[in-house]
């Protein structure tokens, strides 16, 4: 069953330093996500990506904050300069379509120091 | 404004039986999807169930059913037989339309949920 994967699983990084965040979205899939989950608290919405531009964003996703499709497989979350509340679990989810359903992927955990 | 409310941030059932997850939702929107999600202790996010605001009948996958009631803006998940395995964190999700946006979920705070033997 194809599935959305991640990498990497976990990643520390010192506070300032560029990190970058894979994903590989389900192959026929053409909706691509990106969620962060502070522990303990609920998913949030970071940005959505369709047609290879970004067509929504929350508050959150700030100047610090960039997504790219580099190819055709691989999708990406930049953050620029890591802060230590950009500490959180983050998911790639990925749909055919705006209105079906999100396939999470595993997470990737992103912990600055 | 909250759109996503789950009132009950921990629940007991005993393996076997049924144990109903609440949710309630606020939108203005008259196109709409509701999801839940499963989040083990792992971490991932399992697709459990959707509804769309349009279904006529609640949409049920194997042991899940979800109980829409529409005038009342809630989406109650309910698990039938629990399991051991159930345990975990069940989050309920709404998507809004239009088609024209990338159709972001948003998420409720969650329930966990613990199976007892």
């Amino acid at each position: 069953e194809p599935e959305v994967t991640q990498t990497p699983s976990h990643q520390v990084t010192q506070m300032g330093q560029e990190v970058i965040l894979r994903c590989v979205p389900i192959s026929n899939h053409l909706y691509f996500y990106w969620y962060r989950q502070i522990l303990g608290q609920k998913v949030e919405f970071l940005v959505s990506f369709y047609n290879n531009e970004i067509s929504e964003k929350s508050e959150i996703f700030d100047d610090q904050f960039s997504v790219e499709r580099p190819d055709g497989s691989n999708f990406t979350l930049k953050i620029r300069s890591t802060k230590l509340e950009d500490s959180a679990m983050y998911f790639c989810a990925s749909s055919l379509a705006s209105g079906n359903e999100q396939f999470f992927g595993p997470g990737t955990r992103l912990t600055v120091l | 404004a909250q759109k996503i409310t789950q009132t009950q941030p921990g629940m007991f059932v005993q393996e076997k039986e049924a144990v109903t997850l609440d949710c309630t939702y606020d939108t203005s929107d008259p196109s709409y999807g509701l999801f839940w999600y499963k989040q083990p202790s792992s971490g991932e996010m399992i697709f459990l169930i959707y509804q769309g605001s349009y279904d006529q009948q609640n949409a049920t996958e194997g042991r899940y059913s979800l109980n829409f009631q529409k005038a009342r803006k809630s989406a109650n998940l309910v698990i039938s037989a629990s399991q051991l395995g159930d345990s975990a964190m069940y989050f309920c999700a709404m998507r809004e339309l239009p088609y024209n946006q990338g159709g972001k979920l948003i998420f409720g705070q969650g329930t966990e949920l613990s199976v007892k033997p």
